[in-house]
């Protein structure tokens, strides 16, 4: 069965500093990969996503993920932060065959401060 | 282009009482997805409709159940309420068709019950 992991349940940077925020997964195929982003009392929306087309995806808002096979991580980045970046980031994983259907992982609260 | 539109945002139940509700899909899109959130879960997939079928299902007690209808709009029900069902209820559409996935959600509908 396919899922993934997200170390680290809160992040804090500064802002203007770098954002790393991780995810690694398990799949016994080459997976499906995403990255949403959650605002406060919001939906999901899609930041980037990973199809096995380039294993460096950029992404809106000027995140960007790196698919790693040899360590199984996808793990999502942005050079600078803004305090606008500050919501709940969770990465997902497509089922084979079934992609509506996503295995989220836990989520990591992104928190910005000055 | 309209997105995904879920009714009614808020509502409050008492144990026991059922509840519907609605999602209509981005226009031409023919998947619609229903996902539970909650702080001790996280975010559980539901159910998944195709052109008025259920296509795939998760791990949720019969009291769950949707339908889709022929303009795709959906609607999920849940009967004889309890306490855990709280939850904001996201409903997702996708009209991708390279099937990787990607998914489009509305801002879910926040559900108390008391």
């Amino acid at each position: 069965a396919q899922s993934v992991t997200q170390l680290g349940s809160h992040v804090s940077v500064s802002e203007g500093a770098l954002v790393l925020l991780r995810c690694n997964y398990s799949s016994s195929v080459p997976p499906y990969l995403f990255w949403y982003v959650q605002y406060p009392n919001q939906g999901l929306q899609l930041l980037l996503k990973y199809t096995s087309a380039a294993t460096l995806v950029k992404g809106i808002n000027g995140f960007e993920a790196e698919f790693k096979k040899s360590e199984t991580s996808f793990h999502l980045t942005k050079p600078s932060a803004h305090m606008s970046d500050a919501a709940e980031y969770f990465c997902a994983v497509s089922h084979t065959g079934t992609a509506s259907k996503l295995t989220f992982g836990t989520g990591t609260r992104l928190q910005v401060t000055l | 282009k309209a997105g995904v539109t879920q009714t009614p945002r808020y509502l409050i139940k008492t144990r026991g009482q059922q509840v519907t509700l609605s999602c209509s899909p981005i226009s031409g899109h023919r998947s619609v997805s229903w996902y539970q959130q909650t702080p001790g879960q996280g975010l559980q997939f539901l159910f998944e409709y195709f052109s008025e079928t259920q296509r795939n299902k998760g791990n949720f007690p019969g009291r769950f159940s949707g339908r889709q209808f022929s303009n795709s709009r959906s609607e999920m029900n849940v009967s004889t309420l309890e306490l855990g069902d709280s939850a904001l209820y996201l409903c997702a559409s996708s009209g991708s068709r390279s099937n990787t996935g990607e998914l489009f959600f509305g801002e879910g509908s926040r559900l108390t019950v008391l």
